[in-house]
């Protein structure tokens, strides 16, 4: 059956600090991948978005890597701050190109100040 | 301009009584998608509509579920005779372009459902 895992577990990391969050899939055939972000009771905002045919992405502080061999992708936070702590969301769309995105279940991250 | 709009923020309904979810996609936009979020889970894909058309509805239970995206005024999620377990969040995204897949969604701030 088809998957999308993120860590379940949260994400603990010190104020300055690099946090990388990952997301694995199995039985899909993605197009591009996405990431956002979701604060307590709002809903998601978009933050990046990677195509198949691209390694890496940079926005800003943030960059993500998508490796259609290993299923996974990587995203990165540089010069974390408190204000990043929130869960971070990736979601695929397959190949066929309907529109409609298949999240996985978010890993909450905490940074410490 | 404003973003996707979702109303009521707040609905509580008893046990087979019918929730109706409002959504208002951003100017411009005519793709519109549904989505349920329940307690400690990722969102879950419902539907997906186009101005007067359901594009792909997978995701929506087979019964007392429907919705639409009316030529005019906003998209709609009806839910019929509420059970405790449709309790969730509900999250409205809206797209602009004629090839959504390849644009981000933007997302309202979703209905929080309660069934008592």
């Amino acid at each position: 059956s088809q998957k999308i895992e993120q860590n379940s577990e949260a994400l603990n990391i010190q104020e300055g600090k690099t946090a990388t969050l990952t997301c694995n899939y199995t039985n899909y055939s993605p197009a591009y991948l996405q990431w956002y972000r979701q604060d307590p009771g709002r809903g998601p905002v978009f933050l990046l978005l990677i195509r198949e045919n691209e390694k890496e992405k940079r926005k800003e502080r943030l960059k993500v890597t998508f490796d259609t061999t290993l299923k996974q992708s990587l995203f990165h936070i540089t010069a974390s701050q408190p204000a990043d702590s929130a869960t971070y969301l990736c979601a695929l769309e397959r190949s066929s190109n309907t529109g409609k995105l298949i999240f996985g279940q978010g890993t909450t991250l905490q940074v410490k100040p | 301009n404003a973003g996707v709009m979702q109303n009521p923020r707040h609905l509580v309904r008893r046990r087979g009584q019918e929730a109706r979810l409002r959504c208002s996609p951003m100017k411009g936009h005519s793709h519109v998608y549904w989505y349920r979020q329940l307690p400690e889970e990722g969102l879950k894909f419902m539907v997906y509509l186009q101005k007067e058309n359901i594009i792909d509805e997978s995701g929506m239970p087979k019964e007392r579920f429907s919705a639409e995206f009316p030529k005019e005024g906003p998209s709609i999620l009806r839910i019929q005779q509420v059970v405790r377990g449709d309790s969730a969040a509900y999250f409205c995204a809206s797209s602009p372009e004629a090839k959504p897949s390849y644009n981000e969604q933007f997302f309202g701030p979703g209905t929080r459902l309660t069934v008592l």
